[in-house]
């Protein structure tokens, strides 16, 4: 099975708004990635977090890692029509060089 | 950007038929990775390589061969296509060190009809 799952599948907000997505995952794990792929395109990485860090910023991004949860959310500040896309968390099974996907969450940003 | 290239962009294949998918880096990077991605299910890995001619199965890899020959080329084959492996495959390498970003090449639509 994978070992991230991105909730809530889909988010609809207007331009200003915060998104906010959050990735659950099953293993230990080294590092949480977060990638975002526009529609029919490749994925791009966004932000990694550390197994030891509980808070990592990047721009509008915020990313935090509860490990004793299991689980990471990714803030998106102040929306732009541009930030429209799907988001997925990445993690690294036990540590390994496994990296495994979950499902994703499509964030649709409406002008 | 990361030199990556996936090759064919698109290919229409028979059922039977086999098929091979060409990815192709610049990086020198040891880790490469196939995916594939279907509506609902996200990214699922179907193998990954750690190295010329070690690699691994993933999540999702039965019907699915891979071969490292080369740092720089990782080829996932599917020795008889069915229409259940219409997908989009997608390859990535991961940068060297443990805390790296991985890189996407541009993907592959493949549809067996």
């Amino acid at each position: 099975s994978q070992q991230g799952e991105e909730d809530p599948q889909a988010l609809s907000i207007q331009e200003g708004e915060n998104a906010t997505m959050n990735c659950s995952y099953k293993t230990s794990i080294n590092n949480l990635q977060w990638y975002r792929q526009n529609s029919g395109r490749g994925l791009v990485h966004l932000i990694l977090i550390r197994s030891n860090e509980r808070e990592k910023h990047s721009g509008r991004l915020r990313v935090t890692l509860d490990t004793s949860k299991k689980s990471s959310s990714l803030l998106i500040t102040a929306s732009r029509a541009a930030d429209t896309a799907s988001y997925f968390c990445a993690t690294d099974q036990g540590g390994s060089e496994k990296l495994v996907f979950g499902k994703g969450t499509k964030l649709t940003v409406n002008p | 950007d990361a030199g990556i290239t996936q090759s064919p962009r698109h290919k229409v294949t028979e059922t039977g038929t086999p098929v091979t998918l060409r990815c192709h880096q610049t990086e020198n990077h040891r880790y490469m990775y196939w995916y594939r991605q279907d509506p609902g299910h996200g990214l699922r890995l179907i193998h990954y390589s750690y190295g010329v001619k070690d690699t691994d199965k993933g999540e999702v890899s039965d019907g699915y061969s891979v071969s490292r020959s080369k740092t720089e080329d990782f080829l996932l084959t599917l020795e008889s296509a069915t229409s259940s492996q219409t997908s989009v495959y997608f390859c990535a390498i991961l940068g060297p060190g443990r805390n790296t970003e991985a890189f996407f090449g541009q993907g592959t639509r493949l549809t067996v009809v």
